[in-house]
């Protein structure tokens, strides 16, 4: 286990629903990240939390909407998607931003959504 | 542009044998390269980091190259066993942009009995 939970793990909805994905990381972290991984491209960066603010929205829909309450925990609102919305979604702590040769990154086990 | 590239996309081999994964990349400025191990329904594992001045760096049958002059890597892994089945990606990070990560798509490796 790399420290960092996401529930659910399984989540199908249909386009018109509201739910939401729930982040938690016990590493002590200060920054967060949500990524979303499609069959066969890269991971995408979503979003960037670090000390709760948000530092990076990279081009993201509004229809995914983030949510960091505290260091620990980073929620993902998601309302009105489309099926191409469809993927793994992965969230991921450091102590820091990303890079530099010291600030691993630690991935949680991600959350597998259907959009129907 | 900032891009990693990763060959073969999936790769099948007998359980006991070696193989070798590559990675090319055009990130620029150059800060480090990570290894990881995605497994299926998993978050990736890191399994190797290396900086500009580190060209050979192993964890356990997991032996990881740079050659920042023409900006390959690969991972090598030796005496596959089943478990190494996964996903193996290749990360970037650049000096100038160091709160982003940049991917490679990945190579699915099999490993048979």
């Amino acid at each position: 286990e790399t420290g960092v939970t996401q529930t659910p793990r399984h989540l199908v909805m249909g386009m018109t629903n509201k739910k939401s994905l729930k982040c938690e990381q016990h590493l002590g972290h200060n920054a967060m990240y949500w990524y979303k991984q499609s069959a066969k491209k890269p991971l995408e960066l979503m979003f960037v939390y670090n000390f709760k603010e948000q530092t990076e929205n990279n081009s993201v829909p509004s229809r995914f909407s983030p949510e960091c309450p505290n260091s620990s925990h980073l929620f993902l609102h998601l309302h009105t998607l489309q099926p191409e919305d469809s993927a793994l979604y992965l969230c991921a702590s450091s102590n820091g931003l990303a890079g530099g040769g010291g600030d691993e990154q630690y991935f949680g086990p991600g959350t597998r959504l259907t959009v129907t | 542009k900032n891009q990693v590239e990763q060959s073969p996309q999936s790769l099948i081999i007998l359980e006991g044998k070696n193989c070798t994964l590559q990675c090319n990349y055009t990130v620029s400025p150059f800060s480090n390269l990570r290894w990881y191990k995605q497994d299926t329904g998993r978050g990736p594992v890191s399994l190797t980091i290396m900086t500009f001045s580190e060209n050979t760096k192993s964890n356990g049958r997991y032996t990881a190259t740079l050659d920042a002059d023409t900006k390959q890597s690969s991972l090598h892994i030796t005496a596959s066993q089943l478990s190494d089945s996964a996903s193996y990606i290749c990360v970037v990070t650049s000096s100038k942009n160091t709160d982003k990560l940049i991917f490679g798509t990945g190579t699915r490796l099999q490993v048979f009995p």
